[in-house]
């Protein structure tokens, strides 16, 4: 089974609008983190916006917000007032324990491809 | 936080020949991670290079394939052998520090063709 489904390939919003991009993982572990990163087409991996398993808040960076509802295995990203440089592909993350014990390494979901219309 | 570099940051191979890949951090770090992104796709991991000790392949990768060498805490190498144009990717080094919470650092990433 998947550990990060994003489920959306491609989204389209207006400039200065806000958008949603879903994420749901899976995991039995009670400590885990959630992350985003934002890839544009030159390749480069940037943080965006970091959620853990036991914070009561949801994550806010700026123009991102993280929408977590734990119960639902969901943190779904926001941007708000979308710019022409939002363009890009956007990942989804998890850390949580590894299998061989001891190191969080991180399982990225297939991405979304985020379109900003002028 | 971590800066690396990473080179090439892109290449174009025959196929049958080897591709050295290298990656610098500007700070000591227990363990590096190698993933593959296959064009539209997302990041897999390859393996993770812990200093002075064998790379540890996931599921689908093996050192035959892409030996990797962790020389010191500071530097490690991804070799892409005998290369075929399915092996076309981009290739990535990350740091991630050891608590829970904090992010991934990546390299620029190699973006390799094999024709």
């Amino acid at each position: 089974a998947q550990k990060i489904t994003q489920t959306q390939p491609g989204m389209f919003v207006q400039e200065k609008e806000a958008v949603t991009l879903d994420c749901t993982y899976d995991t039995s572990d009670p400590s885990y983190g959630l992350f985003w990163y934002k890839q544009p087409s030159s390749g480069e991996m940037i943080f965006l916006i970091y959620q853990g398993s036991y914070d009561q808040q949801n994550a806010t960076e700026g123009r991102y917000s993280l929408n977590f509802q734990k119960a639902r295995k969901s943190a779904n990203l926001v941007i708000s007032a979308s710019q022409l440089g939002d363009s890009a592909m956007y990942f989804c993350a998890m850390r949580e324990p590894h299998a061989s014990g001891g190191s969080y390494i991180p399982t990225f979901g297939r991405g979304t491809s985020l379109i900003v219309h002028p | 936080s971590a800066v690396i570099s990473q080179k090439p940051s892109r290449d174009i191979c025959q196929r049958g020949t080897s591709l050295t890949i290298q990656c610098q951090v500007d700070s000591q770090v227990t363990m590096m991670f190698w993933y593959r992104q296959q064009p539209g796709q997302s990041l897999t991991l390859i393996a993770t290079a812990n200093q002075g000790s064998e790379a540890t392949y996931e599921s689908g990768f093996v050192i035959d394939k892409f030996p990797i060498s962790r020389p010191n805490l500071t530097f490690s190498t991804l070799t892409v052998s005998n290369m075929s144009p399915e092996d076309s990717s981009i290739y990535l080094c990350s740091v991630s520090g050891s608590p829970l919470n904090t992010e991934a650092f990546f390299g620029q990433g190699t973006r390799l063709t094999v024709v």
